[in-house]
């Protein structure tokens, strides 16, 4: 069954770096998507992208943050600078007219 | 916020059936209802999902009511891999494909 690649799949950073969270889709979904949890809380949408640009964007994805499809398959999310509140796990999803898959995560921890 | 209300959590003896229920009052005539599961920290997993119909899989039964304000997730003869949370979700189709909005699921423990 075709997976959503995450890497990496742990990132230790310190406050005020950049990261940037990588993903492979499936090859042939259309639409792509972040979410984010952190730790004991719920899954939390933060941006979707379709067509080469964003489509919608949660409160939580402010100027920090960007995502970009920079071959056509990668597909990434970068935090400029990055908070102790930013710790936590990052999916990425894709879909199609079926539902989403999703990826395994990166756990990302900012210290 | 989710358009969704479920349990927040039960138990199920393994090898029996477990049924999950969630209600989806407010939903449009245009939204599916999802149910994903996830398993500790990793990604979420489709699980099944449906519009009207009831629906069936190798992994899940899905039964939607009549009037489609509440459905219910049956998983046949639960197995202790089975324990994880259980997100219901409704969603439609937009222009730029859909949101999922999860709410905090129903967290089922399969009990040996």
């Amino acid at each position: 069954e075709p997976e959503v690649t995450q890497t990496p799949s742990h990132q230790v950073t310190q406050m005020g770096q950049e990261v940037i969270l990588r993903c492979v889709p499936i090859s042939n979904h259309l639409y792509f998507y972040w979410y984010r949890q952190i730790l004991g809380q719920k899954v939390e949408f933060l941006v979707s992208f379709y067509n080469n640009e964003i489509s919608e964007k949660s409160e939580i994805f402010d100027d920090q943050f960007s995502v970009e499809r920079p071959d056509g398959s990668n597909f990434t999310l970068k935090i400029r600078s990055t908070k102790l509140e930013d710790s936590a796990m990052y999916f990425c999803a894709c879909g199609t007219l079926h539902g989403y898959t999703f990826g395994s995560g990166t756990r990302l921890t900012v210290v | 916020d989710a358009k969704t209300t479920q349990p927040p959590s039960m138990d199920c003896a393994e090898g029996r059936a477990a049924n999950l229920p969630c209600n989806h009052s407010t939903i449009s005539g245009n939204e599916y209802v999802y149910w994903y599961r996830q398993i500790h920290s990793q990604g979420p997993q489709y699980i099944i999902h449906g519009l009207k119909n009831n629906e069936t899989n190798e992994m899940a039964s899905l039964i939607i009511t009549e009037d489609r304000k509440s459905s219910t997730l049956i998983l046949p003869h639960a197995t202790l891999r089975d324990t994880a949370v259980y997100y219901c979700i409704v969603s439609g189709w937009g222009p730029y494909g859909q949101n999922f909005v999860f709410g905090p699921g129903t967290r089922l423990s399969v009990l040996p």
